[in-house]
């Protein structure tokens, strides 16, 4: 059964980078049929699909527009982890980050609440 | 203002049948499977349809979920106190090439 323990910062300034990880358990990051996804939920956005990265022969991300050119999603098969790294952080950041696995998005993160705040 | 459009709220009283939509568009729901989450307070959200009408192991038969054109509807029958949560749809977005969500209905059981 996979389970999913994230970590990093609560508090992040504005304009910095929010960085985020997640330890994976009952699979294997590089796994051919799995996804790692990274969702966000606020009071104003409510739930927010942010990005996935995904290996089939080759690794793969895919990112939400709103955030395209501010987001990273990285594996580490070594530590059998992946990432986020969102840049240049706004108040609009501020949210509950949850990494979540599954193609369905069947496993979930206990989420972690960042707040961007000087 | 989100991709797949939920009433806001619903209610019913214990025992009841409630129905949620979700309404999308050619490039959500029409072409794809719609997923539905259930969020209890303060926790994260919980997978509780998949594939339109597929349920993981351990979700009641009592929650049941449909699809047809555009738009997709979560059923929960003997509604139970323990019901009472917010319930998202979602769904992938062949447009954005995103996963996309609905913004949310709080089922409260009266």
């Amino acid at each position: 059964q996979v389970q999913l323990q994230q970590s990093g910062p609560g508090l992040v300034k504005p304009s910095q980078t929010l960085s985020l990880t997640c330890d994976i358990s009952g699979d294997s990051v590089s796994s051919n049929s799995a996804a790692w996804n990274w969702i966000r939920q606020s009071p104003s956005r409510g739930l927010e699909w942010l990005g996935r990265t995904y290996y089939r022969s080759k690794w793969s991300r895919d990112y939400a527009v709103s955030v395209r050119s501010r987001i990273t999603i990285n594996p580490d098969t070594s530590k059998n982890q992946f990432s986020l790294q969102l840049n240049s952080v706004t108040l609009d950041d501020t949210a509950v980050y949850y990494c979540v696995s599954g193609t369905q998005m069947d496993v979930w993160g206990k989420g972690t609440t960042v707040t961007v705040s000087s | 203002q989100s991709v797949l459009t939920q009433p806001p709220s619903a209610s019913g009283t214990p025992g009841q049948r409630v129905t949620i939509s979700c309404s999308g568009s050619s490039s959500t729901i029409g072409r794809n499977n719609v997923d539905w989450f259930q969020q209890l307070p303060g926790t994260a959200p919980k997978l509780l349809i998949y594939y339109n009408n597929q349920r993981p192991s351990g979700v009641p038969d009592r929650f049941s979920g449909s699809k047809s054109g555009t738009s997709a509807s979560l059923a929960i029958s003997g509604l139970q106190s323990e019901d009472e949560a917010d319930y998202y749809c979602a769904a992938w977005d062949d447009s954005l090439n995103a996963w996309v969500f609905g913004g949310g209905t709080k089922l409260t059981v009266l």
